[in-house]
């Protein structure tokens, strides 16, 4: 049982780059959800998913797409990357409540 | 709108010493309560949650939290600290029923001083 997992660990764009990051989970959960962490700001939700086929905005969605395909799976891009979106960001699925992925480090030069 | 605040960024303690991080939250009813963990270059990790119930919360590592309706609160805490405890403490509220989804406080860094 892995949990929720992220690919990849870290990552570094130049400005303009495109990439996509991966969540996987093998709980069976209905419910995914990104985030990114920025120092003193917690974490903040950018997009979430209620099932299979299903995306939603959460608080900062801007700059970001995302897609689940498949229920383990929830993707998020980014199609042209900017410095402001250097961040580490998790992914986490939940029933009742929310697991954590261990997070990817991104940075944009 | 729910939103919670943590109004201690950094907190300094005593290996030893007891410990209480402040959380207060804005929900209009009985929200779902959360404390997760952050050690250094990690995932968050789920110390405790309150859904309903007994308002005294036990969670793992020793600590436990107080669900306070009248004060809006849901304060964390632990009698005495170990230095592996040094890591940042996240409050979050979520809404029953409502996707799931939780909004989290801004983080109190805990240090520990031998």
């Amino acid at each position: 049982n892995a949990g929720v997992t992220q690919t990849p660990k870290f990552r570094v764009l130049k400005t303009g780059q495109s990439m996509t990051l991966l969540c996987a989970q093998d709980m069976n959960h209905e419910y995914m959800y990104w985030y990114r962490q920025d120092p003193g700001m917690g974490l903040r939700l950018i997009h979430y998913s209620v099932g299979e086929g299903t995306t939603a905005k959460g608080e900062v969605p801007d700059g970001y797409n995302v897609s689940r395909l498949k229920k383990q799976n929830f993707l998020l891009g980014l199609e042209s990357a900017a410095p402001s979106q250097t961040s580490v960001y998790f992914c986490a699925s939940s029933q009742n409540e929310q697991f954590f992925g261990p997070g990817t480090r991104l940075t944009v030069l | 709108a729910q939103s919670v605040t943590q109004p201690d960024i950094h907190i300094t303690v005593s290996e030893g010493a007891s410990l209480e991080l402040r959380c207060n939250y804005s929900y209009g009813a009985t929200p779902y309560l959360f404390w997760y963990v952050q050690s250094p270059g990690q995932g968050l990790q789920l110390l405790l949650k309150y859904f309903s119930g007994d308002t005294l919360v036990q969670g793992i590592k020793g600590f436990e939290a107080e669900f306070k309706r009248s004060q809006s609160s849901f304060n964390l805490r632990k009698p005495s600290v170990h230095w592996s405890d040094a890591a940042e403490y996240f409050c979050a509220v979520g809404t029953p029923n409502r996707d799931d989804k939780i909004i989290f406080g801004k983080g109190t860094r805990l240090h520990i001083l031998p």
